[in-house]
């Protein structure tokens, strides 16, 4: 089974700082890699997804995530962020196969980042 | 287009009693999933629903239970609530396989008590 790890459950940075958020995944098979974001009493947003294409990803709100499979990470970061970037990010990978009808997103612990004014 | 519409949005429930949630998806998605998200266990996987069958099931007593419609609205049904059923229940839509990605819900808050 898969398994994702966030490192670091709580982040805090100031308004126009580089933030980067880190995930690593457990399979040798690159999966489909996905980020999320969730706004307090909100469901979850897809921030960007990684699909066997280019390495990097870019999403939306300015943010991207760069795929390195020899380190199976998928790193989110975010050049300069803002006070409306504050909110639970994410990281999840899909385990299974569609034709195989066994396909679903298994999620890592998230991280709460907090931008400090 | 119209995103995927869960109610109620909040719920309270007494230990013992049941409960349904409701979902209703993206138009044209055939595939609605439940994920539950706690703050001990985060999000877990509960099933998926393709074409009105259950195509995948998580790790979750048989008090979780769901189906889906022709139309392709789901539901949810949890017998015999107890305490550690106070979760935030999502659905989740999407049109095939994961690459595709999901679309979630904003979910259903139901408590327990």
């Amino acid at each position: 089974a898969q398994s994702v790890t966030q490192l670091g459950s709580h982040v805090s940075v100031s308004e126009g700082a580089l933030v980067l958020l880190r995930c690593n995944y457990s399979s040798s098979v690159p999966p489909y890699l996905f980020w999320y974001v969730q706004y307090p009493n909100q469901g979850l947003q897809l921030l960007l997804k990684y699909t066997s294409a280019a390495t990097l990803v870019k999403g939306i709100n300015g943010f991207e995530a760069e795929f390195k499979k020899s380190e199976t990470s998928f790193h989110l970061r975010k050049p300069s962020v803002h006070i409306s970037d504050t909110a639970e990010y994410f990281c999840a990978v899909s385990e299974g196969r569609w034709d195989f009808g066994n396909e679903k997103l298994t999620f890592g612990t998230g991280t709460r980042l907090t931008i400090i004014p | 287009k119209a995103g995927v519409t869960q109610t109620p949005r909040y719920l309270i429930k007494t230990r013992g009693q049941q409960v349904t949630l409701s979902c209703s998806p993206i138009s044209g998605h055939r595939s609605v999933s439940w994920y539950q998200q706690t703050p001990g266990q985060g999000l877990q996987f509960l099933f998926e629903y393709f074409s009105e069958t259950q195509r995948n099931k998580g790790n979750f007593p048989g008090r979780f239970s769901g189906r889906q419609f022709s139309n392709s609205r789901s539901e949810m049904n949890v017998s015999t609530l107890e305490l550690g059923d106070s979760a935030l229940y999502l659905c989740a839509s999407r049109l095939r396989g994961l690459d595709y990605g999901y679309t979630f819900g904003s979910g259903t808050r139901l408590t327990v008590v």
